[in-house]
């Protein structure tokens, strides 16, 4: 089982719908969890951090549920340029300070006109 | 303008030899990690370093080495151990007082010829 999983999708949408992604992590001890998003073919960048009470930036909502283990993505008002894939990132209680991020394999969006 | 400095931006093994992929950072970071991305999958760790002349394996490190001789450069090689070198390669650093946020450069596609 991958520690961090990721439905890849794609998520075909059209202009202006509200899409959610969903991403589970096998270990308990992650401690601190991220978004990035990558383009094709580019490097992947740092969307949002997730925080426990969940987090918004403007049209992107991030919720944590640690019980169960899952964190969301939510983007309204879908806009062309928010198709890209969307990496999901964890990392685990004493790797804080080593940096290790364990990486999902992203989630593709494609809007649509 | 600080960043992350990958090249090339593609590169071609022949069987048996060796190539060395450059990193180079002027954001003053202390810390530099080596990825690599296949297609459909996550980005996996092959090496990190936390400060100069210092390195340790990431999940995949065999068939890989690196050195960290200056604080701006972290040179990844690929040996010929290395069977099946095919990837996408990103170099990413962060700073001392964030390790979780990493900063990306745009990458090294390294193909066998």
């Amino acid at each position: 089982r991958k520690e961090v999983e990721q439905d890849p999708g794609p998520f075909n949408v059209p202009e202006g719908a509200t899409v959610a992604f969903n991403c589970t992590y096998s270990n308990s001890a992650s401690q601190s969890f991220f978004w990035y998003r990558q383009d094709c073919r580019k490097e992947p960048k740092l969307l949002m951090s997730v925080y426990s009470s969940g987090n918004e930036d403007g049209r992107f909502t991030a919720q944590l549920n640690r019980a169960s283990q899952y964190i969301s993505l939510l983007i309204r008002d879908s806009k062309l340029s928010d198709s890209a894939t969307y990496l999901c990132v964890v990392n685990h209680r004493g790797s804080s300070n080593t940096g290790k991020l364990i990486f999902g394999q992203g989630t593709t969006l494609q809007v649509k006109p | 303008d600080g960043g992350i400095t990958q090249s090339p931006k593609y590169l071609f093994r022949k069987e048996g030899q060796n190539v060395t992929l450059s990193c180079e950072q002027n954001l003053n970071h202390d810390a530099m990690y080596w990825y690599r991305q296949d297609p459909g999958q996550g980005l996996r760790l092959i090496y990190y370093s936390q400060i100069v002349n210092d390195f340790q394996k990431g999940d995949i490190a065999e068939g890989y080495s690196v050195s960290r001789e200056k604080k701006e450069s972290f040179p990844l090689t690929v040996t010929s151990a290395q069977k099946n070198p095919t990837a996408f390669y990103l170099c990413a650093s962060s700073p001392q007082g964030a390790k979780n946020i990493q900063y990306f450069g745009a990458g090294t596609r390294l193909s066998v010829l």
